[in-house]
């Protein structure tokens, strides 16, 4: 099994611009995590899917941020418009129902210039 | 809410030598689950060790165990015979068994490991 996938990996934009993280899960995980790790506030949460519904969404900082699971093996993360301040590590995680483990993707490493 | 606190921000130690992290928890809950995660330079989020709440005894894996003290909330992790790769940055992380709560992990804010030659 590759992992979860996740693309970019690095992405450097300027502000205002639209930015769309991507994440394949890994096949037949119920669960899809987006956290947001930065030196400040270290990992955290944004949202999370189950069964490609979104269960809870109170990490998503604010309206510019959204987040989508169309399908089982794919979800996408989209900033509009980009900050400076969103410039960040975005991971993407999968967990299957019933166990303790979420396994991470590599992450995306977002500069917002 | 669950809270999850690394109170060392950075450790240091020499190669062959031994080195605890801290972490403390706050929960209301009795059941849970308690995580260590590596992350190395390249980013990418590694887990080390798992505890059950539940389970008195301590969990081992080769070098790394933890010393779980449910009662006081802590939740020690423990490096021996520390290797140059062993340095990263560790995450101690905490999961609800709260079936509404999903599997969302809680984050601490990480202790850095540096692995003296």
């Amino acid at each position: 099994d590759a992992g979860v996938i996740q693309s970019p990996r690095h992405e450097v934009t300027e502000m205002g611009q639209e930015v769309t993280l991507r994440c394949k899960p890994i096949s037949g995980h119920d669960y899809l995590f987006w956290y947001r790790q930065t030196m400040m506030r270290g990992l955290e949460l944004l949202i999370y899917f189950n069964n490609n519904v979104p269960i809870d969404d109170s990490g998503m900082p604010e309206d510019r941020f959204s987040a989508k699971m169309p399908n089982a093996s794919f979800s996408t993360l989209k900033i509009q418009p980009s900050e400076p301040r969103d410039s960040a590590v975005y991971f993407c995680a999968s967990s299957p129902s019933g166990s303790c483990e979420q396994y991470f993707g590599p992450g995306t490493r977002l500069t917002v210039t | 809410a669950q809270t999850v606190t690394q109170s060392q921000p950075e450790m240091s130690v020499q190669e062959a030598e031994t080195v605890t992290l801290s972490c403390t928890y706050d929960t209301s809950e009795s059941d849970y689950y308690l995580f260590w995660y590596k992350q190395p330079p390249s980013r990418q989020m590694i887990l080390v060790i798992r505890q059950e709440a539940y389970k008195q005894q301590n969990a081992t894996e080769n070098r790394f165990s933890v010393n779980f003290q449910k009662a006081a909330k802590s939740f020690s992790l423990k490096i021996s015979d520390s290797q140059l790769g062993d340095a990263a940055m560790y995450f101690c992380a905490y999961r609800t068994c709260l079936k509404a709560a999903g599997n969302k992990l809680t984050f601490g804010g990480g202790t850095r490991v540096l692995v003296k030659p």
